[in-house]
């Protein structure tokens, strides 16, 4: 049974860092990976898709690496800013025909200004 | 182009009572999703339509849960009779019938509260 596990819960950083945050599943049998950003009260926005023959995906200052066999992914956020701040999901589909996406409970990421 | 539309954003109800989520996928969108997720658990996936065909629904979690998709347009998930365990947040998601990769489109969510 996949499972999918982000750490660290919560993250607070000063305006400008650099940032990791990771995502680790069980099962490294997978279809694709996405990245999502929830805001408090709001809708999933799809950030990154990484299919499992890819290795990492690029969008302006966010870059997700992916690690099939290990079964790790990372977000990378580059030059953090307050507007960054918002829950950060990771989700893994399995290969097997279904198009169900496992989430992982996210990372709360807090950027001071 | 608008975004994946549900209605209500919030429904407060007793136990026993009945309730009927919307959605509005994204047009031209033939996968339509429905996830939950529950006081401080992760997001779980419910069922995936396409069109007006349920293509898996093994996340429903009983049969006071009904979905339906007619016409292949919109979809209602009913919860008859609720229980408390049913609060959370309902979300509805939109993908278009490419295989590789989609990019699923999230709504805002529909949040239950059952009191």
């Amino acid at each position: 049974k996949q499972e999918v596990t982000q750490i660290p819960a919560a993250l607070s950083v000063p305006e400008g860092e650099n940032l990791v945050l990771n995502c680790s599943f069980t099962d490294s049998a997978i279809y694709n990976l996405q990245w999502f950003r929830q805001d408090p009260g709001k809708g999933l926005t799809s950030l990154l898709l990484i299919q499992s023959s890819q290795r990492e995906q690029t969008s302006g200052r966010l870059n997700a690496s992916l690690d099939k066999s290990s079964g790790r992914s990372t977000l990378y956020i580059a030059a953090s800013q307050p507007g960054d701040s918002a829950t950060y999901l990771c989700a893994v589909r399995h290969p097997s025909g279904t198009y169900k996406y496992i989430f992982g409970t996210g990372t709360r990421l807090k950027v001071l200004a | 182009e608008a975004g994946v539309t549900q209605f209500p954003s919030h429904s407060v109800i007793e136990k026993g009572q009945t309730v009927t989520l919307r959605c509005d996928p994204i047009s031209g969108h033939d996968n339509l999703y429905w996830y939950r997720r529950v006081m401080g658990k992760e997001i779980k996936f419910l069922l995936h339509f396409v069109k007006e065909s349920k293509q898996d629904e093994s996340g429903m979690p009983n049969n006071r849960f009904l979905a339906e998709r007619t016409g292949g347009t919109y979809s209602t998930l009913k919860v008859q009779p609720a229980e408390l365990e049913d609060s959370g947040v309902y979300f509805c998601a939109s993908s278009r019938k490419t295989v590789s990769g989609n990019t699923i489109y999230f709504g805002e969510g529909s949040w239950l509260t059952v009191v």
